[in-house]
C-alpha cells in the first residue's frame, strides 16, 4: 500500500536561518508531488507541484525553493527563513491522471 | 487567479443539528471539486471527488452536491455529532492543470454536545 511520510512535524528556526522539509512516498512510482502551506487564518495556498524528477513548478513567488531529487522524495527548502514564512505545511500527492490527494501529516514551522 | 470561496467562515452548532456548508469557483474549465475533512493535528481527509453536473455523493450522515455550470457546491451534515467538530475544505481542479488543486480556505464546524 501507498504511504506518505513528511518530517519534521514542528519546527522552531530563528529568522535567517535555512530550511529543509523532507517528504516522501512509498508504494508507488512517478507520482505527482505537491507543497502547499497554511499561514495562520489562511487557506491552504500550492507552493509547488512536481510532475516528474526535477521537474519543479513554482506557483507563487517566495523565499522558498523545491526539489525532487529522486522519483518519491520532494523536498522544501529555504536559504534564509523570513517571520513571514511561519505556518503549517503540507505535502501531497497523487498518482499520474488520477484526482485524489493524499496528505502527509504537516510541518508547523515556528519562524522567531 | 482562480479562487475558491467557501461559507461560513464558521459554525457552531448543536448536536443532532443538521447543517450545510457552501463552495463556489470559478466554473470555466473546471475538472473536479474535492471536499475534505481536517482535524486539528491530523492530515486533511479526503470525502468526495465529484464532476459531473449534478453529481451527488453520501457518505453516511454527510453529502455533497455539484452544479458545474453556476459553479457552486454543498456540503451536507444531517444530525451533527460531536466527533464531526473539523474544519471542512473544498478544493477545485481544472482542465489542464496537472491535478493542482485550488482550496478554499475552510469552514469551521463546532457541534456542541
Amino acid at each position: 500500500s501507498q504511504t506518505i511520510h513528511q518530517w519534521p512535524a514542528t519546527l522552531v528556526q530563528p529568522v535567517g536561518s535555512p530550511l529543509s522539509l523532507e517528504c516522501t512516498v512509498e508504494g508507488t512510482s512517478n507520482p505527482n508531488l505537491y507543497w502547499y502551506r497554511q499561514a495562520a487564518g489562511r487557506g491552504l495556498q500550492l507552493l509547488f507541484y512536481s510532475i516528474g524528477i526535477d521537474q519543479i513548478s513554482s506557483e507563487v513567488p517566495q523565499n522558498l525553493s523545491a526539489s525532487r531529487p529522486q522519483d518519491r522524495q520532494f523536498i522544501l527548502s529555504s536559504k534564509k527563513l523570513l517571520l513571514s514564512d511561519s505556518g503549517f505545511y503540507l505535502c501531497a500527492w497523487t498518482p499520474q491522471g488520477a484526482s485524489g490527494y493524499t496528505f502527509g501529516s504537516g510541518t508547523r514551522l515556528t519562524v522567531v | 487567479i482562480l479562487n475558491v470561496e467557501q461559507s461560513p467562515q464558521s459554525l457552531h452548532v448543536q448536536e443532532g443539528d443538521s447543517t450545510n456548508f457552501t463552495c463556489s469557483f470559478p466554473s470555466s474549465n473546471f475538472y473536479a471539486l474535492h471536499w475534505y475533512r481536517w482535524e486539528t493535528a491530523k492530515s486533511p481527509e479526503a470525502l468526495f471527488v465529484m464532476t459531473l453536473n449534478g453529481d451527488e455523493k453520501k457518505k453516511g450522515r454527510i453529502s455533497a452536491t455539484l452544479n458545474t455550470k453556476e459553479g457552486y457546491s454543498y456540503l451536507y451534515i444531517k444530525g451533527s455529532q460531536p466527533e464531526d467538530s473539523a474544519t471542512y475544505l473544498c478544493a477545485s481542479s481544472f482542465s489542464g492543470g496537472y491535478n493542482k488543486l485550488i482550496f478554499g480556505a475552510g469552514t469551521r464546524l463546532a457541534v456542541h454536545p
